[in-house]
């Protein structure tokens, strides 16, 4: 496969156990933000999104929270299988003059332990 | 698989050559970005054009450009390339801008030696 960077953190989790990613966010006005996945020689692929008026939006398997005071944003995945092994992006969104641009976190590599 | 497709998949190219990436969106999306993954940079926001016309810039060079026709593809071009644009592109499409999900295609992986 691909690497998609060289110095992404890692974290390695078990198969089975619930997996936490975290992410700063650097625009205060940003109001929505976005969890993508990405595996090897693929491209991202949406996760869960959530809009700065919430601070919790859950999926299947997924949960997604916002802290707006810290700008903080994490992704938890619980009972994390062999094919939630990937690499995964936070992005957030900000508008200005009508555009609005997607400006995404460096990533975290979960490895999952079969 | 996301619906937006991109072609080449690969291409290999000397420094100083210009190279055409295509795109097609999915079916009635408005919305396509580019976006350009290198090893050191992440994922960066190039262009984006909504229903022809171009409405967002982000880290695009002055020797990149883009347009998006009006059966909604759109196309970017790199020119006098350096070995510094070896990278993967991807482009991603969405039913409008702004808030709302962008799908993203499989990349074009670029080889400037």
């Amino acid at each position: 496969g691909e690497s998609v960077g060289l110095h992404l953190p890692t974290l390695s989790v078990q198969e089975g156990d619930n997996s936490i990613i975290n992410c700063a966010y650097s625009n205060s006005a940003s109001d929505y933000f976005i969890w993508y996945k990405q595996e090897s020689g693929k491209g991202p692929q949406f996760i869960i999104d959530i809009r700065s008026n919430m601070d919790k939006r859950q999926g299947q398997r997924v949960t997604v929270l916002l802290n707006k005071t810290v700008k903080h944003l994490s992704l938890q995945i619980a009972a994390t299988q062999p094919g939630d092994s990937a690499v995964y992006f936070c992005a957030e969104e900000h508008s200005g003059a009508g555009s609005y641009q997607l400006t995404f976190g460096k990533g975290t590599k979960l490895s999952v332990i079969p | 698989d996301s619906g937006v497709t991109q072609t080449p998949k690969h291409l290999i190219t000397a420094t100083g050559q210009r190279v055409t990436l295509r795109c097609s969106p999915r079916s009635g999306d408005l919305s396509v970005y580019w976006y350009q993954q290198s090893l050191d940079q992440g994922l960066q926001f190039l262009i984006q054009y909504y229903n022809g016309e171009e409405r967002a810039k982000g880290n695009i060079l002055e020797r990149f450009s883009a347009q998006q026709f009006p059966d909604l593809h759109s196309e970017l071009n790199l020119s006098s390339l350096e070995l510094g644009d070896s990278a993967l592109y991807f482009c991603a499409s969405s039913a409008r801008t702004g808030n709302n999900e962008q799908f993203f295609g499989p990349g074009t992986r670029l080889t400037v030696l």
